[in-house]
């Protein structure tokens, strides 16, 4: 059974706060991707990586870093919290190359910035 | 203009109708193509993709793709209260990045 795993299923952070959000896939898959999902928005790519220590900014990637030291592994690190990044956040991964098969996506955290 | 675009909605139907969403997209070049279904509170999960021109059929869902007019559709047929979600369209390219459309909520009425 395949799995994507977010770290947290709720958080909330003040203010300046350096947040740290993780995301494991056991399916061996080279793509991962952060995304964040607000209302009347949909779903927004804030990065996304197509192997280990590669990366590349998706549509919002301003105040967000990532990181991905090992394949399955891949974290959304927000610099200094602000409240508008109050949103889900969703973590998903694929497979790469010419595959291009579905995206799997991890059950979410809902970060709460105050 | 967005890269992927949905009919706004939300779209009621009632149960047993054919509840019809579509989608069109600007990127000429993209490759596979999905649809997710987002529950309240939940995340996306796949119910179809669909790569070639044409028809593709599963159970109650017909996933159809049009690559010249850039337009993917999903019909749902014998509708049911439990299909009731939001919909999302996703166009992926050569790289494997998908994008989104905003999403069309559906509901089916009893």
């Amino acid at each position: 059974d395949v799995k994507v795993t977010q770290s947290s299923r709720y958080l909330v952070k003040r203010t300046g706060e350096k947040v740290f959000l993780e995301c494991v896939q056991d399916m061996d898959h080279e793509n991962m991707f952060w995304y964040r999902q607000d209302p009347g928005l949909g779903l927004r790519l804030i990065y996304f990586s197509y192997d280990v220590k590669m990366k590349e900014k998706g549509d919002i990637p301003e105040g967000y870093s990532v990181s991905r030291e090992k394949k399955e592994r891949f974290s959304l690190i927000l610099e200094s919290a602000s409240t508008n990044q109050t949103s889900m956040y969703l973590c998903a991964s694929s497979f790469g190359g010419a595959r291009n098969t579905e995206a799997f996506f991890g059950q979410g955290t809902r970060l709460t910035v105050v | 203009q967005k890269e992927v675009e949905q009919n706004s909605g939300p779209l009621s139907v009632p149960e047993g109708a054919i509840a019809s969403l579509n989608c069109t997209y600007s990127d000429r070049v993209s490759q596979s193509f999905f649809w997710y279904r987002q529950y309240s509170g939940k995340s996306p999960e796949l119910i179809m993709s669909i790569y070639s021109n044409g028809d593709k059929e599963d159970g109650r869902f017909t996933a159809q793709l049009n690559k010249a007019s850039q337009y993917v559709s999903l019909l749902i047929r014998d509708s049911q209260p439990s299909d009731s979600a939001t919909y999302l369209c996703a166009v992926t390219g050569n790289a494997g990045k998908s994008t989104f459309g905003d999403g069309t909520t559906l509901t089916v009425k009893p």
